[in-house]
């Protein structure tokens, strides 16, 4: 069974700064690993997609890396605003499965 | 491009009572998908449709949910009767190429049962 695990599961850091997020599996034969935003109340938002060849992923302050090797995947948030306080969820599309399997997220705060 | 839609944004019904949720993808995309997210978890699927056909319905409680997608478009998903566990949010999401493409989701429906 696939199993994707992302920790912290909470985080609080002061505006300005730089933070990395992780994500982890178990199962390193994957498609691709798409990270996603979800504010409260609100559905998920595509943020990167990492195809299974590529290394990583970049757009404006966000870049997502991912080793298959090590099984394990980054989000890296460059100079953190409030805006970005949201939960942060990593999703992996398996070889020999046909649906994503999602981690629990991290629930990131960023303080004023 | 419009995005998915989904309706209604929220349901309280009682439990043993039935509940429908709607679903919209983005246009050309051929498939859709239904999660079921529990408040702190990450979302779990229920069932993928590949255009009007069911890919995976596995992890689908089949006793009490349904799901159709009718020419391949739109989709419905369906409890009855209703538990007190069934309390989630009911996310929809669709994807361009197939289960290897990007996924987009609605705004999700979140269903309260007493």
């Amino acid at each position: 069974k696939q199993e994707v695990t992302q920790i912290p599961a909470a985080l609080s850091v002061p505006e300005g700064e730089n933070l990395v997020l992780n994500c982890s599996f178990t199962d390193s034969a994957i498609y691709n690993l798409q990270w996603f935003r979800q504010d409260p109340g609100k559905g998920l938002t595509s943020l990167l997609l990492i195809q299974s060849s590529q290394r990583e992923q970049t757009s404006g302050r966000l870049n997502a890396s991912l080793d298959k090797s090590s099984g394990r995947s980054t989000l890296y948030i460059a100079a953190s605003q409030p805006g970005d306080s949201a939960t942060y969820l990593c999703a992996l599309l398996f070889n020999y499965g046909q649906n994503f399997v999602f981690g629990p997220g991290t629930r990131l705060s960023v303080l004023p | 491009e419009a995005g998915v839609a989904q309706s209604p944004r929220y349901k309280i019904i009682e439990k043993r009572q039935s509940v429908a949720f709607w679903c919209n993808p983005i246009s050309g995309h051929a498939t859709l998908y239904w999660y079921q997210q529990i408040l702190g978890q990450g979302p779990k699927l229920l069932i993928q449709f590949q255009n009007n056909g069911v890919v995976d319905d596995s992890q689908l409680p089949k006793d009490r949910f349904s799901a159709e997608r009718l020419k391949g478009v739109d989709s419905t998903l369906k409890i009855q009767p209703a538990k007190l566990e069934d309390s989630a949010v009911y996310l929809c999401a669709s994807s361009r190429t197939g289960p290897t493409g990007e996924l987009f989701f609605g705004e999700g429906s979140r269903l309260t049962v007493l």
